[in-house]
């Protein structure tokens, strides 16, 4: 089973800066890599899929890479808009979350 | 546009049982595998569960296996989760997904979620 790791839990960001976000599988993950943004009293939004490819409707900011093991979410710009929790997510068998990384106001 | 509204959440004793429905429109519901996630308040997303675009097959995760059982009717464009001797660990929110056309696949799209409290 692929245990999925993102860190840091909470960042710290003040808006217009870049927030890079990281994400970790046990195992290769292949491209089976998800991202996905939610606020409080919402349910997730999906963000990226496939590692790299954006969901339909969501801004040229959100940009995902890497490979394998490692992965990253970066988000170029933050607007107020973007402070919330993102999970990433394997889907190589069943999907597995990783804990969440909060992004929050500095 | 994807739309997704669960219903069935409420207040059940620990060893109770509940039914989760979650009604689809929008897209055709026939031909994706669908998906149950849950998520404790305050906590991460738990995969609970997938089944086929047909029914046929449904999958679970170790924590609810032999307790939940996924099914839908694609007459109705619907999808269920019976829950079975519930325990206080299976409270939160519960949210269908949308998966793809196979198992292996992202959830692009989700419900608003409903909460099930276990208490006695």
């Amino acid at each position: 089973e692929i245990v999925m790791t993102q860190s840091p839990a909470i960042l710290s960001v003040s808006p217009g800066e870049r927030a890079t976000l990281s994400c970790r599988a046990s195992q290769n993950a292949n491209r089976n890599l998800a991202w996905y943004q939610q606020k409080p009293g919402q349910a997730p939004r999906l963000l990226i899929y496939d590692v790299s490819t954006r969901a339909t409707g969501v801004p040229a900011r959100f940009s995902g890479s890497g490979s394998g093991t490692d992965f990253t979410l970066t988000i170029s710009s933050l607007q107020s808009e973007d402070f919330a929790v993102y999970f990433c997510q394997h889907y190589n068998n069943w999907p597995k979350f990783g804990q969440g990384t909060k992004v929050e106001i500095k | 546009e994807v739309h997704l509204v669960e219903s069935g959440g409420v207040v059940a004793q620990p060893g109770g049982s509940l039914r989760l429905s979650c009604a689809a429109s929008g897209f055709n519901f026939h031909d994706y595998v669908m998906h149950w996630v849950r998520q404790a308040p305050g906590e991460g997303l738990e995969w609970v569960s997938l089944i086929s675009s047909d029914g046929a097959s449904a999958y679970y995760a170790d924590s609810v296996k032999g307790r939940f059982t996924s099914s839908r009717d694609n007459s109705r464009d619907s999808l269920y989760l019976q829950m079975n001797n519930v325990r206080a660990e299976d409270s939160g929110f519960y949210y269908c997904a949308k998966g793809g056309y196979t198992y292996v696949r992202h959830l692009d799209a989700w419900g608003q979620g409903t909460l099930v409290t276990v208490s006695s």
